[in-house]
């Protein structure tokens, strides 16, 4: 089973709003990372948790908070966020940090 | 220089027919190499990784040329379902700091 679960899949929110979105791996998997992605552009590396610990914050604002809470789940918390920040959110996961990573379907997110 | 460069294409090819992409990367210690597909608006999806002896998996094949520091991969006989965009993936390095990094892709574009 190579799969990583993503909620919701797809979300609006306001520029005021809080939202958060979950990602769930059962494939014992110790890296997880949260990426960004826009139209016709490849994956941006926004955080990597190894070991349940944040690894890696890609100077991403601090609107946009990650979270471990145990080693099969990944959250960000979105907070104030502005109409730029409309993408493709991707979550993967990999064995270990810097392995072969599989990818969640991804949350399609439009800040209005 | 960018540290993973693809030809971003479009390569547009007759369905039957051999293509091959290239990708070069800045980082001579490098350590892993992947080859991922993504559809539109799908998430990418692991493809094949690349090891120092090459491989291949059906139509597809892999090679990682050190030296010149560039992987390749070759379709054969390719199918329309082959049309996707392919995404050059490189771990500069293993350790705490390491992530994977994304080319731009090559979309490849398979004609009946």
């Amino acid at each position: 089973d190579t799969e990583v679960t993503q909620t919701p899949k797809h979300l609006v929110m306001g520029m005021t709003n809080k939202k958060s979105l979950k990602c769930e791996q059962h494939m014992g998997h110790r890296a997880m990372y949260w990426y960004k992605q826009k139209a016709k552009k490849p994956p941006e590396l926004m955080f990597v948790y190894s070991y349940e610990k944040l690894s890696i914050n890609e100077s991403v604002p601090s609107r946009f908070s990650p979270e471990c809470p145990n080693s099969s789940l990944l959250n960000l918390h979105l907070h104030a966020l502005q109409p730029e920040d409309s993408a493709l959110y991707l979550c993967a996961s990999s064995q270990d940090q810097g392995a072969e990573a599989f990818f969640g379907q991804g949350t399609r997110l439009t800040v209005v | 220089r960018k540290e993973v460069e693809q030809d971003p294409g479009p390569f547009n090819v007759p369905e039957g027919a051999t293509v091959a992409f290239n990708c070069t990367y800045s980082n001579s210690a490098s350590q892993s190499f992947f080859w991922y597909r993504q559809d539109c608006r799908k998430e990418p999806k692991l493809l094949m990784s690349v090891y120092s002896s090459g491989n291949e998996d059906g139509r597809f094949t892999a090679q990682l040329n050190r030296a010149s520091q560039y992987i390749s991969l070759l379709i054969r006989d390719s199918k329309l379902s082959d049309s996707a965009t392919y995404l050059c993936v490189v771990n500069p390095r293993r350790s705490s700091a390491s992530k994977i990094i994304f080319g731009s892709g090559t979309r490849l574009s398979i004609r009946p």
